[in-house]
């Protein structure tokens, strides 16, 4: 089975200040992972992903993740944050080569930037 | 191209009543998903359909239904409406190329069910 866990709900951080949203994976193999966010009565809109090579991705407006095995985490962050970036964060995962198997999703952590 | 679309963007249902959440996607994209995400839970998926003719059970398909007639539109049914199914919907797609992994997701649909 594969499962997603977000542990943080919420996350406040300071405009310009490097943010960190954290998420842990499990899967019974190699996954592809995903960052996607959502602002408000918007849909997901992708992020970035990691589907092989290297560790650390980078994504859309400044954000980057690192792949880490050894902890099975893929927290995602960005150097300094925006009032902008607020909004809610969801993680996803999917067993490498497992055919038509959906993503499975986190439960979101709600990211506000505060000026 | 559009993407993925939805109509309509909001509805209030009585208890017991149907409809359909209309979802289309202009991509030629062979996978789309139906999800549902309420306050705190995230998204769980409900159904999905790798092609046209072809349609899984996903989550918590309980009380909807869906079909796959066509590549572009994969609507989903709400047969007979219950307050739990105040939610917003919303369908996503994407390519077979496992290499271009990213799902596509529509603007949502949200639902009241009074």
């Amino acid at each position: 089975a594969q499962s997603v866990a977000q542990p943080e709900d919420q996350v406040n951080v300071a405009e310009g200040n490097p943010l960190t949203v954290k998420c842990t994976y499990s899967v019974s193999g190699n996954p592809y992972l995903f960052w996607y966010v959502q602002y408000p009565n918007r849909g997901l809109q992708f992020l970035l992903k990691y589907i092989t090579g290297d560790n650390l991705v980078k994504g859309s407006y400044g954000f980057e993740a690192e792949f880490n095995k050894s902890q099975t985490s893929f927290h995602l962050k960005k150097p300094s944050a925006l009032v902008s970036d607020s909004a809610l964060y969801f993680c996803a995962v999917r067993l490498r080569n497992s055919g038509n198997t959906p993503l499975v999703f986190g439960k979101g952590t709600r990211l506000s930037v505060i000026a | 191209n559009a993407g993925v679309t939805q109509t309509p963007k909001f509805r209030i249902l009585k208890i017991g009543q149907s409809m359909t959440l209309q979802c289309t996607q202009d991509m030629n994209h062979n996978y789309m998903y139906w999800y549902r995400q309420d306050p705190g839970m995230g998204l769980k998926l409900i159904y999905y359909s790798v092609g046209a003719g072809i349609t899984d059970k996903g989550e918590v398909p309980n009380g909807y239904n869906v079909s796959r007639s066509t590549t572009e539109d994969f609507p989903l049914r709400l047969e007979l409406a219950a307050p739990s199914q105040t939610s917003v919907y919303f369908c996503a797609s994407r390519p077979r190329d496992n290499q271009l992994e990213t799902q596509y997701f529509g603007p949502g649909t949200r639902l009241l069910v009074l």
